[in-house]
């Protein structure tokens, strides 16, 4: 596709349900990387691909969260037992590889919210 | 702790007016500084990218300066338009790490 793209745009679950996010990459593009933005914040990494590497995990919050990306191509981000902090937007990224001069391409996010 | 601090938290200017937005950073060792505008329910788009050796990074309107000894940088917005109203992100990125370092942002409200 033309650029990066998320589903849902808007999700509302209920305290303790788990939910999962979907995001797919610009084609062509190793490195994906998951940020959480809550109100008012700036953007929290959570974690990154690149290739078939082991991933970046250490921006998760916890252990309820978790992400899977199969080869170079779409990732999902599951939340267990969603809490009402975890309610934010969730964005995705992708990039031509991991370098940092690579521009990141964010996906236009996930709105959770946890009641 | 590496940490991008930016100013003013808001701001509001009249259509066709000039601002100027601040960015301070800690990361180290420093690799590069790029600004990111981001439209209310939209992902960050990048606007400008500087390394140590560049001091200043023109886009259209948009113009980047980056201070590497003093870790400052500025974006300056020449004659604002309505569809400059945005949250503008400054983040920076260490030498060696791929992840980033994003500063809160500051929400620019162009009034007509």
């Amino acid at each position: 596709g033309a650029g990066v793209s998320q589903s849902p745009s808007n999700k509302v679950t209920e305290k303790g349900k788990d939910v999962e996010l979907r995001c797919d990459p610009i084609s062509g593009h190793t490195a994906l990387y998951w940020y959480r933005q809550r109100l008012g914040q700036g953007l929290e990494f959570l974690i990154y691909f690149q290739g078939n590497s082991a991933p970046d995990k250490s921006g998760l919050p916890s252990d309820r969260f978790s992400a899977e990306r199969t080869g170079e191509s779409v990732s999902t981000l599951t939340i267990q037992r969603t809490q009402q902090e975890d309610s934010a937007v969730y964005l995705c990224a992708s990039s031509l590889t991991a370098n940092s001069y690579n521009e990141q391409f964010f996906g236009p996010g996930t709105r959770l919210t946890v009641l | 702790k590496n940490q991008v601090e930016q100013s003013p938290q808001s701001l509001i200017i009249l259509e066709g007016k000039n601002c100027t937005l601040q960015c301070n950073y800690t990361v180290s060792p420093f690799s590069n500084l790029r600004w990111y505008k981001q439209d209310t329910g939209r992902g960050p788009v990048s606007l400008t990218i500087m390394t140590f050796s560049e001091n200043t990074k023109s886009n259209g309107r948009y113009t980047a300066t980056l201070d590497a000894d003093t870790k400052q940088s500025s974006l300056h917005i020449t004659a604002s338009q309505l569809s400059d109203s945005a949250s503008y992100i400054c983040v920076v990125s260490a030498q060696g790490y791929s992840t980033l370092t994003f500063g809160k942002g500051t929400m620019l409200l162009v009034s007509p």
